[in-house]
């Protein structure tokens, strides 16, 4: 079965550390989403990336936040340095996203999260 | 801009029940609407689907028809199992600016 894959499970980190989490996106997928999920706000999308490019990141905090495609089969977004408020699970998914002038937006496909504890 | 507004949780119901979570959104165009499922600890999954106007989505007894002249998906399932208790997420795309808008998430809960 093919799935999307994200390293680490949980991480606990002190404030102030850098924290690194990995995904490995769907081979043949060309679009990966990273997202944040909390009680408070739900799902908030983070940054997307298709064909490798960012698309968008304007729900990033950018001072701390970065995300990049550094090849076709690993994502990675980075935090540094990590705040205890950036205590969340980040989702990773991917997706064969149509052209523009398709009318049917494929499904994402979801990692199983990575749980981040910031003391 | 696009969004989208589904009802706030928890809902509890008994084993047998009916179910219905309302979702209705904001988009320009004609975007693609789906209903997601993320049980305890994992990610979300693709519940169901629709793609145009008047389609009806369906898989494991839920339901869920696109109504454009209301501008609702809402999910339905004529009697509900614990197994399916977990959070239900209403999503949007369209296919133009390759972004998915969630919902906030209505979590469910089947007492047996």
């Amino acid at each position: 079965d093919a799935r999307v894959t994200q390293t680490p499970r949980h991480k606990v980190t002190e404030m102030g550390q850098e924290v690194t989490m990995r995904c490995q996106p769907i081979l043949g997928h060309n679009t990966v989403f990273w997202y944040r999920q909390t009680m408070m706000q739900g799902l908030e999308l983070l940054a997307y990336f298709r064909n490798r490019a960012p698309l968008d990141d304007s729900g990033m905090p950018k001072d701390r936040f970065s995300a990049e495609m550094p090849d076709a089969t690993l994502a990675t977004l980075k935090i540094q340095p990590s705040e205890p408020r950036d205590s969340a699970v980040y989702f990773c998914a991917s997706g064969l996203v149509p052209p523009a002038t398709s009318s049917y937006a494929g499904e994402l496909f979801f990692g199983e999260g990575s749980r981040l504890t910031v003391l | 801009g696009n969004s989208v507004t589904q009802m706030e949780g928890p809902v509890t119901l008994s084993e047998e029940a009916f179910l219905t979570i309302n979702c209705t959104y904001t988009a320009t165009g004609y975007p693609s609407l789906f209903w997601y499922v993320q049980y305890p600890g994992e990610g979300l999954q693709l519940l169901l689907k629709a793609t145009k106007a008047d389609d009806k989505g369906s898989n494991k007894g839920f339901e869920a028809t696109y109504r454009k002249e209301t501008t609702s998906f809402h999910l339905e399932k004529g009697s509900v199992q614990v197994s399916d208790s977990a959070v239900y997420f209403c999503a949007l795309s369209n296919s133009g600016t390759y972004k998915y808008i969630f919902g906030t998430g209505t979590r469910l809960k089947v007492l047996a």
